[in-house]
């Protein structure tokens, strides 16, 4: 049984970094063709994908925030993390991750945590 | 990037047919494949993906759910509807880096 779960800061102030990580169960990110994925969605908006990672540390990045994204992770304990840099109001928003596979299909989701950036 | 439209609404009656389509202004086939996937998110949970690549169903989905299409123009029929599936729908391609639409919300009469 696949099962992921995100935690973060809840609230944090603009300008601060935010840190995420995603405990999964279920699958290895060190099996070939695994990945995990970061979606975030502000409250009662759409899907933005942020960035994945593969099992051979391969890394994607949503160009329109590339430069304030670092996506790692840590195989031995089933985690996957996402580092924003510099956030501002706009970054209020439920964060997802999810289990991604050769088609990168997000076939996995976890609940989501609500970050809200606010001073 | 890949654009995918989807109109933002679609209201159905009980027992009949939904279609939900969703348009890309690039070609998202690849070797025998259309990296067009679809998901169901309900109010206050988590999406869940129903079909992939275009026409596949995913594991759990009931078969009310189908999904086809190719190129640049992919559809989602629900048939019949049932009060349950009220909620969004998403499409998401992965032909390149992955981009979603932006929703249909679809309301059961």
């Amino acid at each position: 049984q696949v099962t992921l779960k995100e935690s973060g800061p809840g609230i944090l102030q603009p300008s601060q970094t935010l840190s995420l990580t995603c405990t999964f169960s279920g699958f290895s990110l060190s099996t070939y063709g695994m990945g995990v994925g970061w979606i975030r969605q502000p409250s009662g908006k759409g899907l933005e994908w942020l960035a994945n990672i593969w099992w051979d540390d391969d890394k994607y990045y949503n160009p329109s925030l590339k430069n304030r994204l670092t996506i790692s992770k840590d195989t031995s304990n089933n985690q996957a993390f996402l580092k924003i840099t510099n956030v501002d109001t706009a970054d209020t928003a439920t964060y997802y991750c999810a289990r991604i596979g050769p088609t990168t299909r997000f076939a996995y989701w976890g609940q989501g945590t609500l970050v809200t950036v606010s001073s | 990037d890949i654009v995918l439209t989807q109109s933002p609404a679609l209201a159905v009656s009980l027992g009949q047919r939904a279609t939900i389509s969703c348009k890309t202004n690039q070609n998202v086939d690849y070797y025998g494949n259309s990296y067009m996937h679809w998901y169901q998110q309900k109010p206050g949970q988590q999406p869940k993906l129903l079909i992939y690549l275009a026409s596949n169903l995913a594991s759990g989905i009931p078969a009310r759910f189908s999904g086809r299409g190719s190129g640049t123009d992919f559809t989602l029929t629900i048939d019949p509807v049932e009060a349950d599936d009220t909620a969004t729908y998403y499409c998401q391609q992965s032909r390149n880096l992955p981009t979603f639409g932006s929703g249909t919300k679809l309301e059961i009469k």
